[in-house]
C-alpha cells in the first residue's frame, strides 16, 4: 500500500525568507501524480502545486517550487519569500495514475500534514 | 480551477437524528467524488469513493449503514449521516473529479456538531 510520510508536524519562518517543508512516500507504482495542499485557516483545502512523476523537471508555481527525488521518493516543497498569508497546515498526497474514470485509483493519500507559521 | 461547493458549512443536531450534507460540482461533471473526514489539527482520512450511479466504495472500518453515500447525478454527491452520535462530531469535506482529470477539487467542508 501506498504511504505518504511528513515528519515536520511544525515548521516556522520569517517572513520574506525560504522555508522548506519536507514529504516521503512509498510506492511500487511507477507512474503518479504528488501534490502538495495548502489548508488555511479557513479550511478551505487550495491546490498548491503538482508533480507528474513521469516529468524529470520540478515543478514551480511562482514562490512555490519543489524538489522532487523519484529514486529516493522524495517530495519537498519549498517556499519563497515567505508571507503572513502562507501560514497554513500544509499537506503533501499522493495518486495513483488512474487506469479509467471509474476506479480507486483517483484517491488522494495523504500526509500527516506540516503546520506552517509565518513570523512577522 | 473548477468549483466545487458543499452545503451547509456548518450544522448543529441532535443525537439520534440524521444530518444530510450536499456537495456540488458547479461548472464540470464530477464522474468521481470523495468524501473525508478529518480531526482538529489532523490529515484528511478518506472514508469513501462514490462513482456516479455506482454504489460507493468505502474505505476499512467506516460503517456503511451510518455514512450513507448517494451519487445519482454527474453534479451532486449526498452524505448523510444517520442516527448521530456527538462522536460523530467532525469536519467533513468533500472533493470531486472528472473523468479525465488530474486533479481533485474541494468543497469548504461541513463542521458537524451532534449535541
Amino acid at each position: 500500500a501506498q504511504t505518504v510520510t511528513q515528519s515536520q508536524p511544525e515548521m516556522s519562518v520569517q517572513e520574506a525568507e525560504t522555508v522548506t517543508l519536507s514529504c516521503t512516500y512509498d510506492t511500487s507504482e511507477s507512474d503518479y501524480y504528488l501534490f502538495w495542499y495548502k489548508q488555511p485557516p479557513s479550511r478551505q483545502m487550495i491546490l498548491v502545486i503538482r508533480q507528474e512523476a513521469y516529468k524529470q523537471q520540478n515543478a514551480t508555481e511562482n514562490r512555490f517550487s519543489v524538489n522532487f527525488q523519484k529514486a529516493a521518493k522524495s517530495f519537498s516543497l519549498k517556499i519563497s519569500d515567505s508571507q503572513l498569508g502562507d501560514a497554513a497546515m500544509y499537506f503533501c498526497a499522493y495518486r495513483r495514475v488512474a487506469g479509467s474514470a471509474y476506479n480507486q485509483g483517483g484517491k488522494l493519500i495523504f500526509g500527516q500534514g506540516t503546520e506552517l507559521s509565518v513570523k512577522p | 480551477g473548477a468549483v466545487v461547493s458543499q452545503h451547509p458549512s456548518r450544522v448543529i443536531c441532535k443525537s439520534g437524528t440524521s444530518v444530510k450534507i450536499e456537495c456540488r460540482s458547479l461548472d464540470f461533471q464530477a464522474t468521481t467524488m470523495f468524501w473525508y473526514r478529518q480531526f482538529p489539527k489532523q490529515s484528511l482520512m478518506l472514508m469513501a469513493t462514490s462513482n456516479e450511479g455506482s454504489k460507493a466504495t468505502y474505505e476499512q472500518g467506516v460503517e456503511k449503514d451510518k455514512f450513507l453515500i448517494n451519487h445519482a447525478s454527474l453534479t451532486l454527491s449526498t452524505l448523510t449521516v444517520t442516527s448521530a452520535h456527538p462522536e460523530d462530531s467532525s469536519f467533513y469535506i468533500c472533493s470531486a473529479r472528472g473523468s479525465f482529470g488530474t486533479e481533485a477539487f474541494f468543497g469548504q467542508g461541513t463542521r458537524l456538531t451532534v449535541v
